[in-house]
């Protein structure tokens, strides 16, 4: 059972552009919703993440939008660069010391 | 750099042997998490330890067991090696003020022939 589920498995954005990555959820008892990072040959890096009592948050080009009564999140990538070239995945705890669930990743590419 | 680390960064071995697996945690960190990835299953939660003492557990094989020392450093052994078990294996650690946000390491990369 697959309890975090991402979209699209790949995406490509043009230098300049907005990326969307997707995800929903199914178990109402997770409040804690983070986005990794993950370069080729690195380990997962948290890039930003949300709490369900807000909709929105904002860390430079980067934004997490939330929708509690969907179950969905997602996160944007404002002004697009190559070097956002990289694998995001979404993920999902519960309060405290909880493992995460991850999403299946987005395999994104910025092209100039 | 997240300031965990793990060693070695790659190990390739034969079906049917052991191999062990060795992170350590950011300073002051008391949880560490191990986590699989493989083109398959993306990311997978192994076990969770906390201050020497295992807290959660996940799809985690009887063929595989890990412990944490009390100076928290973490090893994750895996046994009777089979081809499947190919794949990168991560840990990741969770400060006690912010019990949520985990900070993962570079890998061990695994292949077993």
């Amino acid at each position: 059972q697959q309890q975090v589920k991402q979209s699209p498995q790949s995406l490509i954005v043009q230098k300049g552009g907005i990326s969307i990555i997707n995800c929903a959820y199914e178990n109402t008892a997770f409040d804690y919703f983070p986005w990794y990072q993950q370069f080729p040959g690195k380990g997962p890096a948290l890039l930003i993440a949300i709490r369900p009592d807000v909709s929105e948050k904002k860390e430079g080009r980067f934004t997490i939008s939330f929708n509690k009564s969907a179950k969905q999140f997602s996160l944007h990538i404002m002004d697009s660069q190559p070097g956002d070239s990289a694998t995001y995945f979404c993920a999902a705890s519960m309060t405290g010391n909880t493992p995460l669930v991850f999403g299946k990743g987005t395999r994104l590419s910025v092209i100039a | 750099d997240s300031g965990v680390t793990q060693t070695p960064k790659h190990l390739i071995t034969a079906t049917g042997q052991r191999v062990t697996l060795r992170c350590s945690p950011r300073s002051g960190d008391l949880s560490v998490y191990w986590y699989q990835q493989s083109l398959d299953q993306g990311l997978q939660f192994l076990i969770q330890y906390y201050n020497g003492e295992e807290r959660a557990k996940g799809n985690i094989l009887e063929r595989f067991s890990a412990q944490q020392f009390p100076d928290l450093h973490s090893e994750l052994n895996l046994s009777s090696l089979e081809l499947g078990d190919s794949a990168l294996y991560f840990c990741a650690s969770s400060p006690l003020s912010r019990a949520a946000e985990q900070y993962f390491g570079p890998g061990t990369r695994l292949t077993v022939t």
